[in-house]
């Protein structure tokens, strides 16, 4: 049973269209992440949540947004995205109240900007 | 700010071998390491974790160990099969900034019968 899952699995969106990806999680975990990846890179942490508290990395750009409502959901909003955005986008969950807390990943979301 | 590196190089071997991958990060301790498998156009899964004051872990075929003078761990698949044929990543656990989580850019195996 899936237990981060996101959607859609592939996305097309035009150049400057606000886009947005969707995860749910059914661990109940405190913590998800959002990760933009990128071929043959590292995953790049955008930003992620410790409960609602929201914590942005230094780098990642103002176009990405993010919104949790509840301990279930986590969206990712893209607002004006270029063709730069085209990525993998993956989000995960940890309950990182434990120091051994693994993070646990949903199928990611192909993003590709024409 | 914190950095976490594996050497990017794609690493060839044959089946039957001990696969070994590097993991350097600085600035930042004490640290929780961990291990991820990546297949293909899927999400990271997670393998192993070790913390800064344990020396190895293992699980079955996996060893992981640490060396906090290198700030260096060495992953170490042992009797490797063309199945464990992946992109392996490190990443470091931060947990006083909220559970932070980043990765090193990966390791590519690639197992030859």
């Amino acid at each position: 049973d899936a237990m981060v899952i996101q959607n859609p699995r592939y996305q097309v969106t035009q150049f400057g269209k606000p886009v947005t990806l969707s995860c749910s999680q059914t661990l109940n975990h405190n913590v998800m992440y959002w990760y933009q990846q990128k071929s043959s890179q590292a995953p790049k942490l955008l930003f992620h949540y410790y409960d609602k508290d929201f914590n942005n990395e230094a780098d990642t750009p103002d176009n990405f947004q993010s919104r949790r409502p509840n301990t279930s959901f986590c969206f990712l909003d893209i607002r004006s995205p270029g063709l730069g955005d085209a990525a993998m986008y993956l989000c995960a969950t940890s309950r990182a109240a434990r120091m051994n807390a693994e993070a646990f990943f949903g199928q990611g979301t192909r993003l590709t900007v024409v | 700010s914190q950095k976490i590196e594996q050497n990017s190089e794609a690493l060839n071997i044959q089946e039957g071998k001990t696969a070994t991958l590097t993991c350097n990060y600085t600035n930042y301790s004490p640290a929780y390491l961990q291990w991820y498998r990546q297949d293909p156009g899927r999400g990271p899964v997670f393998l192993l974790l070790i913390r800064e004051n344990e020396k190895e872990k293992r699980k079955e075929r996996l060893k992981v160990t640490f060396d906090t003078t290198l700030k260096q761990s060495l992953f170490h698949i042992t009797a490797s099969q063309p199945a464990d044929s992946a992109t392996y990543l490190c990443a470091l656990l931060i947990y006083n900034q909220g559970g932070k989580l980043i990765f090193g850019q990966g390791t590519e195996l690639s197992v030859k019968p």
